[in-house]
């Protein structure tokens, strides 16, 4: 258990729907991380957050909108769904400096499927 | 840009035997390197890292990488495969610039089907 919980596990929903999912980062740590995986793109850096404040942005759609809470928990909203963002969406976290501040700790992901 | 390759989809390993993953990276100035596994319908599980130090770096389960500069490489190795060693494994870098945040770039990833 990497101690980064991620919910829902499996989402089933509409294309033209929105989704949101949910991430609560290891306990201290304050960046939080988004990956996209599937088939075709592999994993993907979506974006991070640290301290509550955009920090990186890697492959993310405008349809797609992240944010990270005083509490340190991050949700990804994702929108007007299409069956290609069909896929497992990872959410990780890391602590700054240190001997571990270099490891990022994947959650287990949330399974979305669009049809 | 930095980058990852892990030239091999599968690799197929008979139980006992020694196992070998490899990947290579392209980054600017020097790296972090990682590996991580993933098992079946599970998340990404942390192996090992490099950072600095010696050019082998022991890990989890038993695994070892060895971070060669002059060949941009970091193969993940095991000297006996187990049939629970079956999963899909990640390498990936980060680049030392944190002006690069500290986002990861993996590679394909590499299944490994270890044989009984």
């Amino acid at each position: 258990d990497s101690g980064v919980t991620q919910t829902p596990k499996h989402l089933i929903t509409a294309t033209g729907q929105r989704v949101t999912l949910r991430c609560s980062p290891r306990s201290g740590d304050l960046s939080v991380y988004w990956y996209q995986q599937s088939l075709d793109q592999g994993l993907q850096f979506l974006i991070q957050y640290y301290n509550g404040e955009e920090r990186a942005k890697g492959n993310i759609l405008e349809r797609f909108s992240a944010q990270q809470f005083p509490d340190l928990h991050s949700e990804l909203n994702l929108s007007s769904l299409e069956l290609g963002d069909s896929a497992l969406y990872f959410c990780a976290s890391s602590v700054e400096g240190g001997a571990d501040g270099n490891t990022i700790y994947f959650g287990e992901g949330s399974w979305l499927t669009v049809v | 840009a930095q980058s990852v390759a892990q030239p091999e989809d599968q690799v197929n390993v008979a139980e006992g035997n020694p196992l070998t993953v490899k990947c290579t990276y392209s980054v600017s100035g020097n790296p972090y390197l990682f590996w991580y596994v993933q098992y079946p319908n599970r998340g990404l599980q942390f192996l090992l890292k490099y950072i600095t130090g010696d050019n082998l770096v022991k890990g989890s389960y038993g695994f070892e990488a060895e971070f060669n500069k002059s060949q941009t490489s970091f193969h993940l190795k095991k000297p006996s495969a187990l049939v629970s060693d079956s999963a899909l494994y990640f390498c990936a870098v980060r680049d030392r610039d944190k002006a690069a945040g500290n986002k990861l770039t993996f590679g394909g990833g590499t299944r490994v089907l270890v044989k009984p």
